[in-house]
């Protein structure tokens, strides 16, 4: 049961334009949204977090979206530059009365940008 | 400041045996969790550490076991490996509930 889903394996953009990554959830209790980057042989970088209260957050030439209705949340880069060239992951939590964060995973999206 | 370190970065085990993996978290960080990730997928939450206890756990066997020290350091370990075991073996640190950050993790191989 994948509660997290990235439907697009990878994704091609042209330096300087927009790139558009998409995640769906099923999950209602989730409340809390991140993005993380991934460059081969490192662990997950923290890119962006956004609240269910809220429907954007920006930082930089990042921002994320979030449509509750929809279940649907989509991470913007612009304008896109070759180091932004990685994995990207989607990744959900709920609260839970152990108080625990647990991060479930969407699989990822491949970006690649392309001088 | 160091990040999140993990050891040892690659392995090689053999059916039956048993593995221990070991992270050291981010300075000031008190939560350590654990995540197996297979080929292709994305990372699957194994289980959670804080005060030195288990305080959350997925969907893994009991052949999955972990410990947290009083330096807030942990251990996983895998006893019986199977062939399936073989993923890259996260481990990420926060701040009480703040955003996890990850380490480089263990590429674990079973043969």
């Amino acid at each position: 049961d994948q509660q997290v889903k990235q439907n697009s394996p990878s994704l091609s953009v042209q330096e300087g334009r927009i790139s558009i990554l998409n995640c769906d959830y099923t999950n209602s209790m989730f409340d809390y949204f991140l993005w993380y980057k991934k460059y081969p042989a490192e662990g997950p970088t923290f890119l962006i977090s956004i609240s269910s209260i809220k429907d954007k957050n920006e930082d930089g030439r990042f921002t994320v979206f979030l449509n509750k209705s929809a279940k649907h949340l989509s991470l913007h880069i612009v304008p896109s530059q070759p180091g932004d060239s990685a994995v990207y992951f989607c990744a959900a939590s709920a609260p839970l009365i152990s108080g625990a964060q647990k991060l479930v995973f969407g699989q990822g999206t491949r970006l690649t940008i392309n001088p | 400041d160091a990040g999140v370190t993990q050891s040892p970065t690659h392995l090689i085990k053999t059916r039956g045996q048993q593995v221990t993996l070991r992270c050291s978290p981010k300075s000031g960080h008190d939560t350590v969790s654990w995540y197996q990730q297979a080929l292709g997928q994305g990372p699957q939450f194994i289980f959670q550490y804080y005060e030195e206890e288990e305080r959350q756990r997925g969907n893994f066997p009991d052949r999955f076991s972990g410990h947290q020290f009083p330096n807030y350091s942990s251990e996983l370990n895998v006893n019986a490996l199977l062939l399936g075991d073989s993923a890259l073996y996260l481990c990420a640190s926060s701040w009480t509930g703040d955003e996890q950050y990850f380490g480089p993790g263990t590429r674990l191989t079973v043969t």
